[in-house]
């Protein structure tokens, strides 16, 4: 499979612990964007890296989040102490520069109890 | 600010019937609208991309159209099919920016009937 992978699908944790996903972006592709979605809303932006560099974070990526892309390939995007508002769907995409169109992995749903 | 607004929320058609998905933007500073389809538990694929500087996109029995003047978007699709059913986003991108980020509607519920 030669899409963009991510793992695991389905995270079930407690309230406090902490979580990290994983995002393998299309080979090549130096653009990594991470996006969340809740129940019922369009995706929102996370954070976006080209190759290692992360070059924007959004506002709702508080203090908890924490996001990573060591040698500019796969990525990691962690949530300490996690709180019930976490729980939502997280999507990485990735794209190539000079190319407009994203590439999604199937996400990681996040279930926090 | 751009604010992407998808109407409407749901909508179920019977087989066969063509129909239209409506998307708008408040930022007509756009670089490209995109339409994508999400099923169920899934990621998002994307559809169709019209650049700012085009009119229309087809794929298939897929139409999408861009009005930047107006901040509308429509996704027409025709001859409706089972397999149809989704739910469909649209997702704006603005100039200004190294980071292409999207902005997306709530997206919009499709069911069609058999």
């Amino acid at each position: 499979d030669t899409g963009v992978s991510q793992d695991p699908r389905h995270k079930i944790t407690k309230r406090g612990q902490n979580v990290t996903f994983r995002c393998d972006p299309i080979s090549e592709h130096n653009r990594l964007y991470w996006y969340r979605q809740t129940l019922g809303q369009g995706p929102e932006f996370l954070t976006y890296f080209q190759n290692e560099a992360q070059l924007e974070k959004s506002r709702l990526l508080s203090d908890r989040f924490s996001a990573e892309r060591p040698k500019g390939s796969f990525s990691t995007l962690e949530i300490q102490r996690t709180e019930q508002g976490d729980s939502a769907m997280y999507l990485c995409a990735s794209s190539l520069t000079g190319s407009d169109i994203q590439y999604f992995g199937a996400g990681t749903r996040l279930s926090v109890l | 600010k751009q604010e992407v607004t998808q109407i409407p929320a749901a909508l179920s058609v019977p087989e066969g019937e063509n129909l239209v998905l409506n998307c708008s933007f408040t930022d007509s500073a756009i670089y490209n609208l995109q339409w994508f389809r999400q099923d169920p538990g899934k990621g998002l694929t994307s559809l169709l991309l019209i650049q700012s500087s085009q009119r229309e996109q087809t794929s298939g029995r897929l139409n999408a159209s861009l009005d930047k003047s107006s901040g509308r978007s429509t996704l027409y699709i025709a001859a409706s099919q089972p397999g149809d059913s989704a739910t469909y986003l649209c997702a704006a991108l603005n100039y200004g920016g190294a980071t292409n980020k999207l902005i997306f509607g709530t997206g919009t519920l499709l069911a069609v009937q058999p």
